[in-house]
């Protein structure tokens, strides 16, 4: 079965270093997305991206945070500067619809990141 | 920014018991969707439901969406251990390119 794969797993990195989140979507998927989930708190939305380009963001993803799909399968996430609040799970997720049209998430298992 | 609440937050029961848990809106969704979370681990979609007053059943899972389209919910009949698990309600986020979710009901059911 079509998975979204993600890595690294887990990434321990000391604030201000740059990180980057990878993840393979599934293959015939148009949308694509991270969250987060901070430890025991809510899946929130970060960026969504269609097209090749931000279709919309949140708050949470200001000017240290980039995206991008360098080469037609891998979609990256990017933060430049490390803060110790970006620690949390970052999923990656990908959809063949549009949200607005029962556009149902796959999600990855998510990269760990522990700033410190 | 359209919002969903869940109910109750925790839950904890012994198997073999029946349980319903709550995703509530002051707005209308074109659909709700559950996702099941285990720790560690991504959402995994469950179910979407569309039409107002639809009813879906997964197993002993229930799902149901309110007929105004701004509620929905799960009931599990003869809970299991394996159903354990952080369940969320998700719906379009009021605007075109995201799903909003809820903050989910952590379910534990003890053998």
């Amino acid at each position: 079965e079509p998975e979204v794969t993600q890595t690294p797993s887990h990434q321990v990195t000391q604030m201000g270093q740059e990180v980057i989140l990878r993840c393979v979507p599934i293959s015939n998927h148009l949308y694509f997305y991270w969250y987060r989930q901070i430890l025991g708190q809510k899946v929130e939305f970060l960026v969504s991206f269609y097209n090749n380009e931000i279709s919309e963001k949140s708050e949470i993803f200001d000017d240290q945070f980039s995206v991008e799909r360098p080469d037609g399968s891998n979609f990256t996430l990017k933060i430049r500067s490390t803060k110790l609040e970006d620690s949390a799970m970052y999923f990656c997720a990908s959809s063949e619809n549009h949200p607005q049209n029962t556009g149902e998430l796959f999600f990855g298992e998510g990269s760990r990141l522990t700033v410190l | 920014t359209q919002l969903l609440e869940q109910s109750p937050q925790f839950l904890s029961i012994q198997e073999g018991e029946n349980l319903t848990v709550y995703c509530n809106s002051s707005s209308v969704f074109s659909s709700l969707q559950w996702y099941r979370q285990e720790p560690g681990e991504g959402p995994v979609l469950l179910v979407t439901v569309v039409t107002g007053g639809e009813v879906k059943k997964l197993k002993r899972l229930t799902f149901q969406f309110g007929d105004a389209r701004k509620d929905s919910s799960l009931h599990i009949t003869a809970a299991q251990p394996g159903d354990t698990g952080l369940y969320l309600c998700a719906g379009p986020g009021g605007s075109n390119y995201k799903l909003t979710f809820g903050k989910g009901t952590l379910l534990t059911v003890n053998p």
